[in-house]
């Protein structure tokens, strides 16, 4: 059974914090992916990785950044959070780049920036 | 540009048998996948078509015609639990996932 988790589920900041989102998977999947998810607009690709170390920006990669040390873990990091920021991201894996797999998604992290 | 377009909202009665229906204009087609998503929930993945027709899957079917650009879930016998939002997405010439904005679905006893 595929499981990607994220770090927290609710989390609430104030403008111009640091913030951190983990997400780890545990299928040894090769494609990692942040999306923000808003009502009305669908979701959003920010970043995507396939491979460690290895990172391509989305459609909305201004004001994140991520990392991927390991395989299993994909880090969405928000260098300065602004209220704008304040939104559902959710994280996402499959097996590999060029292929017809779905994408399994984490239970998501419901970010509020004061 | 690249676009996939879904109603937004759509009610129908418990027992009953409704269609969601998805058009996309993308650069390119590898693919295409419906999602549910309950409120507050993440995504969890339905049915994926990559050639035309119809593919079955208990209460659920998903149809797809590339040449005219447009899929449909069909829900049969409708449940209460069939409450959520629908989400159509299809892979591009380059694997990357266009998504819709969904469709809300509404069950009504």
């Amino acid at each position: 059974d595929v499981k990607v988790t994220q770090s927290s589920r609710y989390l609430v900041k104030r403008t111009g914090e640091k913030v951190f989102l983990e997400c780890v998977q545990d299928m040894d999947h090769e494609n990692m992916f942040w999306y923000r998810q808003d009502p009305g607009l669908g979701l959003r690709l920010i970043y995507f990785s396939y491979d460690v170390k290895m990172k391509e920006k989305g459609d909305i990669p201004e004001g994140y950044s991520v990392s991927r040390e390991k395989k299993e873990r994909f880090s969405l990091i928000l260098e300065s959070a602004s209220t704008n920021q304040t939104s559902m991201y959710l994280c996402a894996s499959n097996p590999d780049r060029a292929s017809s797999y779905e994408q399994y998604f984490g239970p998501g992290t419901r970010l509020t920036v004061t | 540009g690249q676009n996939i377009d879904q109603p937004t909202e759509m009610t129908a009665t418990e027992g009953a048998i409704v269609q969601i229906n998805c058009t996309y204009q993308t650069s390119g087609f590898n693919g295409l996948f419906w999602y549910q998503q309950h409120a507050g929930e993440a995504p969890t993945f339905l049915s994926y078509n990559v050639l035309d027709g119809l593919e079955e899957k208990g209460r659920f079917s998903s149809f797809l015609s590339r040449s005219k650009g447009y899929s449909y879930l069909l829900l049969k016998e409708l449940q209460m639990k069939d409450s959520a939002s629908y989400l159509c997405a299809v892979y591009d010439s380059n694997y990357q996932l266009i998504w819709g904005a969904g469709t809300k679905l509404i069950i009504k006893p």
